[in-house]
């Protein structure tokens, strides 16, 4: 497609559950990155794939956070046992490589009840 | 803790005046830097990029980074209401994770 696409663009669900983002980045892009922006913390980095591989994990606020990329294409984060404080848009950015501008899909808004 | 600081205003200009936003950098190690804009409900859009000393321009919009102040800037010619938004100055860390500042609001009347 010609941007980044986020899918569901938002998600309730109760406290507890684990859910699924999901994000198919700009074609081309090799790089792709998670971020979360939440009213009051701003936008806040998670983590950072090449490729397939995540060289950067360094955002991940606990071991709840997972994320996975495959055939260096699509990515999933996975938030397991959800908490009220995980309430927050989740927004993918690619780019074209390491160093390179960053576009962001329009985002997943979480909301945990 | 690396950070990046914007003043949050609200920055308030008439139609047709130079809106001029700033934003401050801890990392010195820090080499690229990125205004985005924010529509309310909306994601961060890519306005401008800048990667050394100097001037940057694009249309209306110019960008401007001085390093050894660890200080970027961007400014808008000729304000439009269309740029009423919240703009966020990111720095790249270690070529992959973007840090933001909480951005700036700007209001443009006509």
């Amino acid at each position: 497609g010609a941007g980044v696409s986020q899918s569901p663009s938002n998600k309730v669900t109760e406290k507890g559950k684990d859910v699924e983002l999901r994000c198919d980045p700009i074609s081309g892009h090799t790089a792709l990155y998670w971020y979360r922006q939440s009213l009051g913390q701003g936008l806040e980095f998670l983590i950072y794939f090449q490729g397939n591989s995540a060289p950067d994990k360094s955002g991940l606020p606990s071991d709840r956070f997972s994320a996975e990329r495959t055939g260096g294409s699509v990515s999933t984060l996975t938030i397991q046992r959800t908490q009220q404080e995980d309430s927050a848009v989740y927004l993918c950015a690619s780019s074209s490589g390491y160093g390179q501008p960053q576009h962001f899909g329009d985002g997943t808004r979480l909301s945990i009840l | 803790q690396k950070e990046v600081e914007q003043n949050s205003g609200p920055l308030s200009v008439p139609e047709g005046a130079i809106a001029s936003l700033n934003c401050t950098y801890s990392d010195r190690g820090s080499q690229s830097f990125f205004w985005y804009r924010q529509y309310s409900g909306k994601s961060p859009e890519l306005i401008m990029s800048i990667y050394s000393n100097g001037d940057k321009e694009d249309g209306r919009f110019t960008a401007q980074l001085n390093k050894a102040s660890q200080y970027v800037s961007l400014l808008i010619r000729d304000s439009q209401p269309s740029d009423s938004a919240t703009y966020l100055c990111a720095a790249l860390e270690a070529g992959t994770a973007l840090i933001f500042g909480k951005g700036t609001t700007l209001s443009v009347s006509s």
